[in-house]
């Protein structure tokens, strides 16, 4: 089974704090996602990662970085936590594109609150 | 970003009841994917679909890549109250960045 866990269930961090989420899959995907999703507006992609050092920018990047040095590790950095960050973060993984490595798997969310 | 027509928004059933739920998109898609979130927990890959016109099951669920690329539907039989949460569809296509579009979402709730 595909396994991805990001390492912090919940999270209270202090305005202005830098923040890191982390996330790490177990089977080897090219593809690492980073999502946040709140009520009334679904998900929304942060950033995504092809590969090694690769990233694109998603629909919402803006506060937010990103880090992956090794193949299984997607970090989500926030340079200066602010009270709109309070979201739930979700980690996702992909083998590639094509075929059933379009299926996307997520882990089990990161809940932060920016106080 | 874009986010899919997905109905009914939410639904109230009895336990034993078949439930169903579509999804629609104004693009076309190469994979439909369906899951299933809990509350405070983050969503579960239920059915994937790889090719239009395929039907597939999994155990109670089945689910549809609609002939035209451009919808998709997820049914679930004899409904049981832990199929309550929120259901979401979300499509994919190929080639293009290669970035998942969701469904707004269908709320489950079963009563006894």
């Amino acid at each position: 089974d595909v396994k991805v866990t990001q390492s912090s269930r919940y999270l209270v961090k202090r305005t202005g704090e830098k923040v890191f989420l982390e996330c790490v899959q177990d089977m080897d995907h090219e593809n690492m996602f980073w999502y946040r999703q709140d009520p009334g507006l679904g998900l929304r992609l942060i950033y995504f990662s092809y590969d090694v050092k690769m990233k694109e920018k998603g629909d919402i990047p803006e506060g937010y970085s990103v880090s992956r040095e090794k193949k299984e590790r997607f970090s989500l950095i926030l340079e200066s936590a602010s009270t709109n960050q309070t979201s739930m973060y979700l980690c996702a993984s992909r083998l590639d594109e094509g075929g059933d490595g379009n299926t996307i798997y997520f882990g089990e969310g990161s809940w932060l609150t920016v106080v | 970003g874009q986010q899919l027509n997905q109905s009914p928004q939410s639904m109230f059933i009895q336990e034993g009841e078949d439930v169903s739920m579509n999804c629609t998109s104004s693009s076309i898609f190469n994979t439909w994917l369906w899951y299933k979130q809990d509350p405070g927990e983050g969503p579960v890959l239920l059915i994937a679909l790889y090719k239009a016109g395929e039907l597939t099951s999994n155990g109670r669920l089945t689910a549809q890549f609609g002939i035209t690329r451009k919808d998709s539907f997820l049914n679930i039989s004899a409904s049981i109250p832990s199929d309550v949460g929120i259901y979401f569809c979300a499509g994919q296509w190929t080639g293009t960045a290669s970035k998942l579009t969701f469904g707004t979402g269908t709320r489950l709730q079963v009563t006894l």
